[in-house]
Parts: C-alpha cells; sequence; structure tokens
C-alpha cells in the first residue's frame, strides 16, 4: 500500500508565528490529500483536503499545497493560537478507497 | 457529515476473551473503514468493510484476528479475537462520504487489556 511520511514529529511556536508540516507519498496514482486535527481524547477531523488537479487550497489560517511531481504535500498554519494545539495527521488516497496516515505532527503553540 | 455512532467508548477485557465493536451511519455510505491507533501514534488502517462481501484486510492483519461484517451500507461490525495486551488500542470505525469521498472519523472504542 500507500506510504506516507510525516515531519516533523514536534513542533512548537510562539502565538502568532507559522507552522509548516510536511508530508511524503510513495503511490503516484494517489489523487486525494486530506489533512487532519486530533485533540487528546477526541476522533481526528478533517481540517482541509485537496485533490490532485490543484496546487494550493487555502481556508482562513490554513492552507495546503501539492507538488505532485516531487510527491509532496504541506500544510501551513498561518497566525497560529493556542488552540491550534493538537496533534496534526496528513493522507494519502487513491480516489477515496483506501486512506493511508502520517505519522502525525504533535504541534504545540506558546502563549 | 455523516453522524457516527460506535460503541462501545471504552472497554476492559481479559486476555483471551473476544469483543465485538459496532459502527452505525445514519446515512448509506459507500466505504467503510476500521483503523487501530495505539497510544501516541498514528492511525493505521485494519480493513476496508465491503458490503455483502468478505473485508478486504491490510498487510499485518487477518480475518482470524479481525472478523468484520458489513451486512449493509449503515452498519459493521470489527471483532477483535482471542485479545492479548498488545490489543490494547483505539479503535476507529470510518466511512467515506459527500462529493470526493471524503473520510470521517466515528468515535472510537478504547480497549484496554489485561
Amino acid at each position: 500500500g500507500e506510504n506516507v511520511e510525516q515531519h516533523p514529529s514536534t513542533l512548537s511556536v510562539q502565538e502568532g508565528d507559522s507552522a509548516v508540516i510536511k508530508c511524503t507519498y510513495s503511490d503516484s496514482a494517489s489523487n486525494y490529500f486530506p489533512w487532519y486535527k486530533q485533540e487528546l481524547g477526541k476522533r481526528p477531523q478533517l481540517i482541509i483536503d485537496i485533490r490532485s488537479n490543484v496546487g494550493e487550497k487555502k481556508d482562513q489560517r490554513i492552507a495546503v499545497t501539492l507538488n505532485k511531481t516531487a510527491k509532496h504535500f504541506s500544510l501551513h498554519i498561518t497566525e497560529t493560537q493556542p488552540e491550534d494545539s493538537a496533534v496534526y495527521f496528513c493522507a494519502a488516497s487513491i480516489g477515496g478507497n483506501q486512506f493511508y496516515f502520517g505519522t502525525g505532527t504533535s504541534l504545540t503553540v506558546i502563549p | 457529515s455523516a453522524v457516527i455512532s460506535q460503541k462501545p467508548s471504552r472497554d476492559i477485557c481479559q486476555r483471551g476473551t473476544s469483543l465485538t465493536i459496532q459502527c452505525q451511519v445514519d446515512s448509506q455510505v459507500t466505504m467503510m473503514f476500521w483503523y487501530r491507533q495505539q497510544p501516541g501514534q498514528s492511525l493505521t488502517l485494519i480493513a476496508t468493510a465491503n458490503q455483502g462481501s468478505e473485508a478486504t484486510y491490510e498487510s499485518g492483519f487477518v480475518i482470524d484476528k479481525f472478523p468484520i461484517s458489513r451486512p449493509n451500507l449503515t452498519f459493521s461490525t470489527l471483532t477483535v479475537s482471542n485479545m492479548s495486551p498488545e490489543d490494547s488500542s483505539i479503535y476507529l470505525c470510518s466511512v467515506a462520504q459527500g462529493q470526493g469521498e471524503k473520510l470521517f472519523f466515528g468515535s472510537g472504542t478504547q480497549l484496554s487489556v489485561l
């Protein structure tokens, strides 16, 4: 199956700074790349996604970029706030048939 | 998004016993999946629950250990059989729904095996 790598595993930023999380995937057939936020003790929540026919997508303070040639995609969070502190997972999917997840990034926003 | 109900929410079980986890969705969905999330770890796909046919298992997971049923488009069960402490984990039901088949998760079952 697909192999998704995610970096960094932990990230600490000052409130108001930006945070960037990067993922790479192995299967060139993957065409859908969602990002999830998981707060402690809760289920993963979909926060943004991107499809392979799009290079960038933004939703308020979060954005995702995709480089199909290099097989990597990134999550960008600007103007970070303490409530952004959570574990973030990237994933890759081929047409929604299976979803494979990265190893997760624990983000801490320091007030 | 669909409302995904999963039960039990948590259980403590004895070694060698089995536990069946239920997942109920409030609308018909094409794809249902079962994931395992060990403490502090990522989400590992166990299997795809196929309606009316045998589940498709990922490498490292077998039907004898994790039998799955999916009798219709709104319900699935995962059984963790002959449990050992290594099976202690959170088990998550998920469904792919909506335009482009976005993935959503149930609330999870936290399993502890003594």
